[in-house]
């Protein structure tokens, strides 16, 4: 156990809507990182936030966005969803700004 | 743009073997992780190396640094049917990490 909760595990939903993944950081750490991993494409970084405020984008969709809360839980948005967004959304927390991260489980999002 | 690649993309051996998995990049990272991901799973941090020519032991895997802190390898000894899985390497900078797309083991017993 990673320490770092992600939910829910398992999204299905329909082109066109929008879905909010949620993780919550491993205790103590201010960093959270966003990943999305598809067949095709690997591990990509999308966004990092620190201690509440955006640190570094990534290969993030402008129908996406992010944010991180002061209890320090992140929430990843998607919207206007396509058949390509169909992936694993990883959440990872670290301690520092950019350090050693600490993955969830992961969510699998499934498009229709 | 940076970029990591890793080689071999797939590897399958016989249990009991040695192998070696590379990562490379032209850029410099401050500090290079190296993950194991089963599928479905998160990847699972095993080693973060720092300094230029580092090595660092974990049981029978052994990683190195390059001289100039833009590759890394990983050298596993007698495999197991526990090693299977993707193994990935990522680069830190000052502000992101990135990661390569991995090298897919399967260890037959």
């Amino acid at each position: 156990d990673s320490g770092v909760t992600q939910t829910p595990k398992h999204l299905i939903t329909a082109t066109g809507q929008r879905v909010t993944l949620r993780c919550s950081p491993r205790s103590g750490d201010l960093s959270v990182y966003w990943y999305q991993q598809s067949l095709d494409q690997g591990l990509q970084f999308l966004i990092q936030y620190y201690n509440g405020e955006e640190r570094a984008k990534g290969n993030i969709l402008e129908r996406f966005s992010a944010q991180q809360f002061p209890d320090l839980h992140s929430e990843l948005n998607l919207s206007s969803l396509e058949l390509g967004d169909s992936a694993l959304y990883f959440c990872a927390s670290s301690h520092g700004t950019v350090a050693e991260a600490f993955f969830g489980q992961g969510t699998r999002l499934t498009v229709v | 743009t940076q970029l990591l690649e890793q080689s071999p993309q797939f590897l399958s051996i016989q249990e009991g073997e040695n192998l070696t998995v590379y990562c490379n990049s032209s850029s410099v990272f401050s500090s290079l992780q190296w993950y194991r991901q089963e599928p479905g799973e998160g990847p699972v941090l095993l080693v973060t190396v720092v300094t230029g020519g580092e090595v660092k032991k974990l049981k029978r895997l052994t990683f190195q640094f390059g001289d100039a802190r833009k590759d890394s390898s990983l050298h596993i000894t007698a495999a197991q049917t526990g090693d299977t899985g993707l193994y990935l390497c990522a680069g830190a900078s000052w502000d992101k990490v990135i990661f390569g797309p991995g090298t897919s083991l399967s260890v037959i017993p």
